[in-house]
């Protein structure tokens, strides 16, 4: 069965460093997305990804934070300079279609900044 | 604006018994329902879901949730749990012509045997 790849399942960084998450979506799917959880928090959206360029952006995905598709199968999340409370586990998406009802998500990968 | 509130944050239940995980949204425009699962150590899969129809819908391994629009509630219920459900629950959101989830807090099911 396909499934949604990441990679690593957890990350430890010191604050103000830079952190690149690796997903690796379903192969068949055009619509790519990241979510996070921070502990005890809800999963809050933050960016989806549509013929290389981004759809839609919540409030928390501010100027730190980047993605990028660089070589057609992976989907990269990158954030400039981890702060504290980037801590969170990080869920990467993908679906075939639009309005993702579809969608089916990767097994996290938990950043831990220090 | 749109929110989904799951209340209960941790449900035991003893196996082979009833079990039902609350969820109630609120949005301003009409919505599509979900219920995800994350087993331990595993991302997390789609149970089933609500889009147009049947008000009540069911999954393959015997749970099943009612859209209530009157009370804005999307429970989510088994008559009889066994020691594989458990998991996290999380209730979800898409408002209709959106492209991105809403998630409540989710609900963590311990069935005890």
């Amino acid at each position: 069965e396909p499934e949604v790849t990441q990679t690593p399942s957890h990350q430890v960084t010191q604050m103000g460093q830079e952190v690149i998450l690796r997903c690796v979506p379903i192969s068949n799917h055009l619509y790519f997305y990241w979510y996070r959880q921070i502990l005890g928090q809800k999963v809050e959206f933050l960016v989806s990804f549509y013929n290389n360029e981004i759809s839609e952006k919540s409030e928390i995905f501010d100027d730190q934070f980047s993605v990028e598709r660089p070589d057609g199968s992976n989907f990269t999340l990158k954030i400039r300079s981890t702060k504290l409370e980037d801590s969170a586990m990080y869920f990467c998406a993908s679906s075939e279609r639009f309005l993702n009802t579809e969608a089916f998500f990767g097994q996290g990968t938990r950043l831990t900044v220090v | 604006a749109q929110s989904v509130t799951q209340l209960d944050s941790q449900v035991p239940v003893f196996e082979e018994a009833p079990v039902e995980l609350r969820c109630n949204y609120s949005s301003s425009v009409s919505v599509y329902l979900f219920w995800y699962v994350q087993y331990p150590n595993q991302g997390l899969q789609l149970l089933l879901k609500y889009l147009s129809g049947s008000t009540l819908v069911k999954s393959i391994n015997g749970f099943e949730a009612e859209f209530n629009k009157s009370q804005t509630s999307f429970h989510l219920r088994k008559p009889s749990v066994h020691i594989s459900d458990t998991a996290e629950y999380f209730c979800a959101v898409i408002q209709t012509g959106a492209n991105n989830l809403f998630f409540g807090t989710g609900t963590r099911l311990t069935v005890i045997p």
